[in-house]
């Protein structure tokens, strides 16, 4: 079935410091691609996506590019800052009819001031 | 500026209880979703709901039943509660593929059952 993987399930940077979350992905379809966020205490919300190979995906300068070559679609920031701070979770919909995610495990992005 | 509401917010329930977790949306979205979110695990599809009259199993359906009630309404039920089934429950609605392929949670319920 698919399923999507990251690595890290935590991330420590200090503000300012440059961020890559990795997501990678498996499916036998032509998936579209997100990130979703998640505060404490919240349900996730729709953070970035991309629908199709080469799109690239931004938001409050996070940035992911659907990388259909290598699977990926890795979350990217040149200068993370405190209120960054949340789970970032990775997912895939694969379905043609209508949308039915695949989330990854979630990383946790803690950022010191 | 309601979008997915979920109730109860939180929830203690003793083994073999019985319970219903009540959800609605009012955006008119076709399709509606129960997740359930542990440690480590991410979110994981327990049924959903492709449109009104309609529901299918997702990837941890047992122990848990759904209705739904009508375009806005999605219930989760558990018929016998286990403390395997102790977790944040979300609850999520979307319209149309053409919509975009947002998907909305609501803010969860958390259920503990002891």
């Amino acid at each position: 079935g698919d399923s999507v993987v990251q690595t890290e399930g935590q991330v420590l940077p200090s503000e300012g410091d440059s961020l890559i979350v990795n997501c990678s992905y498996e499916t036998t379809q032509y998936p579209s691609l997100f990130w979703y966020v998640q505060y404490p205490g919240e349900g996730p919300q729709l953070h970035l996506k991309a629908m199709k190979a080469n799109d690239k995906g931004r938001n409050k300068g996070f940035e992911a590019m659907y990388r259909k070559e290598t699977t990926s679609f890795h979350l990217e920031k040149d200068s993370v800052q405190e209120s960054d701070s949340a789970v970032y979770f990775c997912a895939l919909s694969a379905d043609t009819g209508f949308q039915k995610l695949v989330f990854g495990t979630g990383t946790r992005l803690l950022v010191s001031p | 500026n309601a979008g997915v509401t979920q109730t109860p917010k939180f929830q203690v329930l003793k083994t073999g209880q019985s319970m219903t977790l009540q959800c609605a949306q009012d955006m008119n979205h076709n399709s509606m979703y129960w997740y359930r979110q542990d440690p480590g695990m991410g979110l994981r599809l327990i049924y959903y709901s492709a449109s009104e009259g309609t529901t299918d199993k997702g990837e941890v359906p047992n122990g848990y039943n759904v209705s739904r009630l009508n375009k806005r309404e999605f219930s989760l039920r558990l018929e016998s509660a286990a403390p395997s089934q102790t977790s944040v429950y979300f609850c999520a609605s979307s319209g149309d593929f053409g919509s975009g392929n947002t998907i909305y949670f609501g803010e969860g319920s958390w259920l503990t059952v002891v």
